[in-house]
């Protein structure tokens, strides 16, 4: 398979306990993105990475939150001491380069999410 | 800021009924716009896409068109299959873009169709 992997894809916590979650994208794509979906709603951005530098953060990801990409391939966010509101559907993304400044190419190619529950 | 409106579901049809989801957008740039789909137990999967006023993108038999007049990218199909049961997201990307040209996305809540025998 040689799309977008996340790993776990269910994980169950309790308030307060660390968790991380690993995302794999496609292998040529070089931007990775981080959402963010809560039941009934839409995905919401959180983060976004090109190569390994990080350059963009949502006014949601609170300082409890961090995101990696140390070799500019797959990404980690961790969650510290995690909250019940932290419960919902992590989702990575990945895409290819822009062609250019002002074109965008539009696709972002998602995994299956990593669920969240905070007990 | 940018947001995404589309109507609320779920939407239950029976086979080969006519589909249409409303989808209307608020953005300070020109944005391109986006229809996204999440079959159950799947990935977000890009369905359509428009980057231009009037243009028309399609994809398996779904339609939707750019209205810049009325702010609106509404996706619509002729005959629904039981095959097609799943969540249908609107979303849009500033064409400013992030730093360095990515492509941020806002969506909207989602759709959820169903469709009977």
């Amino acid at each position: 398979d040689t799309g977008v992997s996340q790993d776990p894809r269910h994980k169950i916590t309790k308030r307060g306990q660390n968790v991380t979650f690993r995302c794999d994208p496609i292998s040529e794509h070089n931007r990775l993105y981080w959402y963010r979906q809560t039941l009934g709603q839409g995905p919401e951005f959180l983060t976004y990475f090109q190569n390994e530098a990080q350059l963009e953060k949502s006014r949601l990801l609170s300082d409890r939150f961090s995101a990696e990409r140390p070799k500019g391939s797959f990404s980690t966010l961790e969650i510290q001491r995690t909250e019940q509101g932290d419960s919902a559907m992590y989702l990575c993304a990945s895409s290819l380069p822009t062609m250019g400044t002002g074109t965008i190419t539009g696709e972002l190619f998602f995994g299956e999410g990593s669920r969240l529950t905070v007990l | 800021g940018d947001s995404v409106t589309q109507m609320e579901g779920p939407v239950t049809l029976s086979e080969e009924a006519f589909l249409t989801i409303n989808c209307t957008y608020t953005a300070t740039g020109y944005p391109s716009l986006f229809w996204y789909v999440q079959y159950p137990g799947e990935g977000l999967q890009l369905l359509l896409k428009a980057t231009k006023a009037d243009d028309k993108g399609s994809n398996k038999g779904f339609e939707a068109t750019y209205r810049k007049e009325t702010t609106s990218f509404h996706l619509e199909k002729g005959s629904v299959q039981v095959s097609d049961s799943a969540v249908y997201f609107c979303a849009l990307s500033d064409r400013r873009g992030l730093t360095g040209g990515g492509n941020k996305l806002t969506f909207g809540t989602g759709t959820q169709l169903k469709v009977e025998l």
